[in-house]
C-alpha cells in the first residue's frame, strides 16, 4: 500500500530551527510537495521537490532523497504566525496525491 | 502563484435542503479539480476528481448522488451537497491544477457547511 509518516505533532522557539520530516512509500513517484495549513484555513502551497537536493524559498527550504523515500521541511528563524500545519504530499505514478496526516507545529515564545 | 476563489465561505442551512459550493480558478484554466473534505483536527479526504467536461471520479465511500460535481469549463466546478444532514456539517476544500499532470494543486480558501 500507499503510505506517508510524518510526526504528529512538534513544539519548537521563536526565532529557532526547525526540522519536519516526511517519510513515504508509494507506487511511483512525480514529485513531493509540502503545504502550510493554519487552523481553520485551506493549505497553501509551499515547496515542490522531484529531483534529490535541497530547494530554498526565503526562511523555508525543503529537501529531497528518493533513494531513501525521504524529505524535510526546514523552517528557519522561528515566528509565531508559523504555528500551523505542514502537509507533506506525494504525485504517484498515477499523477494522484497522496496525503500524509500533517505535522502540527507549535512555536512558543 | 495561482488563485483559487471559493464561494459561499460559510453557509448554514436546514436539515432536508441542497447547498453548492463553487469552486473557481481566477488566473489559469484548471483542466483538473479536486474536492476534498475535512473534519476538525483531522487530515483532508480527497472525495472526488473532476476533468472539465467529464464525469467526476468519486473516491471509495463516497456517495456521487448525495455529492453532485459539475465541472463545466476550464476555470469553474461545482459541488452541490443534497439533502444535506448534520453529519454533512464539515469544511470543504477544493484545488485545481493546470494541463500537466504534475502540475502543483492550489487550494480554494474552502467553505464551512453547517446543517441544522
Amino acid at each position: 500500500g500507499q503510505n506517508i509518516d510524518q510526526p504528529t505533532e512538534m513544539t519548537a522557539t521563536e526565532g529557532a530551527i526547525v526540522q519536519i520530516n516526511c517519510t513515504y512509500q508509494t507506487s511511483g513517484f512525480n514529485g513531493l510537495f509540502w503545504y502550510q495549513q493554519h487552523a481553520g484555513e485551506a493549505p497553501t502551497f509551499l515547496s515542490y521537490n522531484v529531483l534529490d537536493g535541497l530547494e530554498e524559498k526565503g526562511r523555508f527550504s525543503s529537501f529531497l532523497s528518493r533513494s531513501k523515500g525521504y524529505s524535510y521541511l526546514l523552517l528557519k528563524e522561528l515566528q509565531m504566525k508559523d504555528s500551523a500545519s505542514y502537509l507533506c504530499a506525494v504525485m504517484d505514478s498515477n499523477y494522484q496525491l497522496i496525503w500524509g496526516a500533517g505535522t502540527k507545529l507549535i512555536i512558543k515564545p | 502563484g495561482a488563485v483559487v476563489s471559493q464561494h459561499p465561505s460559510r453557509v448554514i442551512c436546514k436539515s432536508g435542503t441542497s447547498v453548492k459550493i463553487e469552486c473557481r480558478s481566477l488566473d489559469f484554466q484548471a483542466t483538473t479539480m479536486f474536492w476534498y473534505r475535512q473534519f476538525p483536527k483531522k487530515s483532508l479526504m480527497l472525495m472526488a476528481t473532476s476533468n472539465e467536461g467529464s464525469k467526476a471520479t468519486y473516491e471509495q465511500g463516497v456517495e456521487k448522488d448525495k455529492f453532485l460535481i459539475n465541472h463545466a469549463s476550464l476555470t469553474l466546478s461545482t459541488l452541490t451537497v443534497t439533502s444535506a444532514h448534520p453529519e454533512d456539517s464539515s469544511f470543504y476544500i477544493c484545488s485545481a491544477k493546470g494541463q500537466s499532470l504534475a502540475e502543483t494543486q492550489y487550494f480554494g480558501p474552502g467553505t464551512r457547511l453547517l446543517v441544522l
